[in-house]
């Protein structure tokens, strides 16, 4: 089993709609989780963390995060075409503050 | 720096040479770490360091890598005698505390 799991994709959305995105890990001590979006040939930027249960919003996105169940998702509001990336889920699993990455869902929001 | 600063930007070499990589962390980061992210690949955790001490180094693939940081800030990776498997994309990330990494903008890295 993958220690940090997400659905590869391609998850397409039509612009204006919520897309949501999701992130399974095995690690149960994980304590901080983030969101990261990856635009082809680019490199990861940090567009959320989360670190308690429950929702945490910024702008138009949301993370939910529920330890119980090793589940943690992100939820963008009005999508937009600019919003099409792949993003990646990345979890701390303890060793001071190395994380370990899923291997990302690619987003496509279409017109 | 402003940001986090990698160079070269692209690197070809031939088989067999070695190579140097190397990261210019954020100023006061102390944390810094190597991830490699091969073609639709994931990222592929190699090495941390905390200051200038690397208390993890376990995703290092083989002992032709190794890696050194000095003061406290600028990286260097280095590959000894490269292979085709070792053409990735060497991104390289510093942090402060536990709020999440800033990534450099990577060294493409293509063995030829």
């Amino acid at each position: 089993q993958k220690e940090v799991e997400q659905n590869s994709g391609p998850l397409s959305v039509p612009e204006g709609a919520i897309a949501s995105l999701n992130c399974t890990y095995s690690d149960r001590v994980s304590q901080s989780f983030f969101w990261y979006r990856q635009y082809s040939g680019k490199s990861p930027e940090l567009i959320m963390s989360i670190y308690s249960n429950g929702d945490k919003e910024d702008g138009r996105f949301t993370a939910q995060l529920n330890k119980a169940s090793q589940y943690v998702s992100l939820l963008i509001r009005d999508s937009q075409p600019s919003d099409s990336a792949t993003y990646l889920c990345a979890v701390n699993t303890g060793t001071a503050s190395k994380l370990t990455f899923g291997t990302g869902t690619r987003l496509q929001v279409t017109l | 720096g402003a940001g986090v600063s990698q160079s070269p930007s692209n690197k070809v070499t031939e088989k067999g040479k070695d190579v140097e990589l190397r990261c210019d962390p954020i100023s006061g980061h102390t944390a810094l770490y190597w991830y490699r992210q091969s073609l639709g690949q994931g990222l592929e955790f190699l090495i941390y360091f905390q200051g200038n001490s690397a208390p993890d180094k376990s995703g290092l693939p083989s002992d032709r890598f190794s890696a050194e940081r000095t003061g406290g800030s600028v990286s260097t990776l280095t590959i000894q005698r490269t292979q085709q498997e070792d053409s990735a994309v060497y991104l390289c990330a510093s942090s402060l505390s536990h709020y999440g990494y800033t990534f450099g903008s990577g060294t493409r890295l293509t063995v030829v």
